[in-house]
């Protein structure tokens, strides 16, 4: 059974950054398409960003430059390191699996919350 | 980017009613078209993948259908705990853009 546990959420000051971590288990992060996918209070989901297994990184436009997706391998982990938090980057965050047959995000964890407010 | 528009924004039915959501795509997505459930304080859920595709575990009374711009979700009888809001999701390309929701209340 895959597992995603996500942690590393919490408040933080604009311009500030957190670093958001997903431990998996049941799926092997190196073998896999890993993605973060947030949303924003009383909001849609959005997606933020994809790393493919051959290594390839994609973003959205609204967190390019800033954000940066990366897995620790040995750990099984994907992590997402968000730079220069805005007050629009408050959301809870969940990492996700991007199956192959049609890219379709079939595991999710269970989000984890990130609050940029002074 | 392509922009996915669902309607209606929300949807009030009863136990027993079929029901249909629309999604439609600013450009052709084939059928790299997927739709979630989420309920309040949980994650999303898979429901549908490929525009028509039921993924495993999910029971038969939701089906999707579509392709190229226009597609649907629809539940054939309501159930107590289909109330909940529903989202699609293309795949053709980055971003891999979402719908604004759906959400589905109790009449």
């Amino acid at each position: 059974e895959v597992q995603l546990v996500e942690s590393g959420g919490g408040l933080v000051q604009p311009g500030g950054s957190l670093r958001l971590s997903c431990a998996a288990s049941g799926l092997t992060v190196s073998s896999n398409y890993m993605s973060w996918v947030r949303q924003a209070p009383g909001k849609g989901l959005e997606w933020v960003s994809i790393t493919y297994s051959g290594g390839s990184t994609y973003y959205a436009d609204s967190v390019k430059g800033r954000f940066t997706i990366s897995r620790d391998n040995p750990k099984n982990t994907l992590h997402l390191q968000m730079n220069s938090l805005r007050a629009e980057d408050t959301a809870v965050y969940y990492c996700a699996r991007f199956r192959l047959t049609w890219g379709e995000f079939d595991s999710w964890g269970q989000g984890t919350l990130v609050t940029v407010s002074s | 980017d392509i922009q996915m528009t669902q309607s209606p924004s929300s949807l009030s039915a009863s136990v027993g009613d079929r029901v249909t959501i629309t999604c439609r795509a600013s450009q052709s997505i084939n059928n790299y078209l997927n739709w979630y459930q989420q309920k309040p304080g949980k994650a999303p859920k898979l429901l549908i993948y490929a525009a028509s595709s039921l993924q495993s575990g999910v029971p038969s009374r939701f089906s999707g259908s579509g392709s190229g711009t226009d597609f649907t979700l629809t539940i054939s009888s309501l159930r107590p705990e289909d109330f909940a809001t529903y989202s699609c999701q293309q795949s053709y390309n980055t971003p891999y853009t979402f719908g604004q929701g759906t959400k589905l209340e109790i009449k």
